[in-house]
């Protein structure tokens, strides 16, 4: 069953702006994961942040953690056309051997 | 390209039938990873296998069963296939435990059945 849960849905922007996506999730876990999905194609690893950290950077991103309120955030700053796509946060499960994805926030940055 | 590789890319098949997708892990890495996405249900997982044993499962119908191989290949056979099975289906790959490390994705396999 799903854990994680995006907000929002789904997100427009403009070329430039920054744009944030939320997570929450229900059940304690070791680390939270977020990855990005080009239409159709295969989920890209993009960020892993682990129980103990509160924030993490990876060039324009940004993550948050905030296991009191069981919540993440990602920034994507100075967005561009090309981050045009879905993300998804990731949990793991209790057993630690399977990730539990929520339904994803749709980005589209336009020109 | 991450390095995981999915056969076949598009299968169109119809109601009742049996077919069989096929994943190759990244070079090195023992455990494999199923998921099914589809826009009602969202990305589901559906079982996990390390090192040839099955270690996880998720929402893996009973029509549905995988096995890895001694090279670490790994195989989805789909059975009885029904309208609501179409859908992406994603294999994954990881070194170990997932809690642990990134997955990588494969390209998917487009299942339609008609």
């Amino acid at each position: 069953s799903q854990q994680g849960e995006e907000d929002p849905q789904a997100l427009s922007i403009q070329e430039g702006e920054n744009a944030t996506m939320n997570c929450s999730y229900k059940t304690s876990i070791n680390n939270l994961q977020w990855y990005r999905q080009n239409s159709g194609r295969g989920l890209v690893h993009l960020i892993l942040i682990r129980s103990n950290e509160r924030e993490k950077h990876s060039g324009r991103l940004r993550v948050t953690l905030d296991t009191s309120k069981k919540s993440s955030s990602l920034l994507i700053t100075a967005s561009r056309a090309a981050d045009t796509a879905s993300y998804f946060c990731a949990t793991d499960s209790n057993s630690g051997y399977a990730l539990n994805f929520g339904k994803g926030t749709s980005l589209l940055v336009t020109p | 390209d991450s390095g995981v590789t999915q056969t076949p890319k598009h299968l169109i098949t119809a109601t009742g039938q049996r077919v069989t997708l096929r994943c190759s892990p990244r070079s090195g890495d023992l455990s494999v990873y199923w998921y099914q996405q589809s826009l009602d249900q969202g990305l589901q997982f559906l079982i996990q296998y390390y090192n040839g044993e099955e270690r996880a499962k998720g929402n893996i119908l009973e029509r549905f069963s995988a096995q890895q191989f001694p090279d670490l290949h790994s195989e989805l056979n789909l059975s009885s296939l029904e309208l609501g099975d179409s859908a992406l289906y994603f294999c994954a790959s990881s070194p170990l435990r997932a809690s642990l490390y990134e997955q990588y994705f494969g390209p998917g396999t487009r299942l339609t059945v008609t």
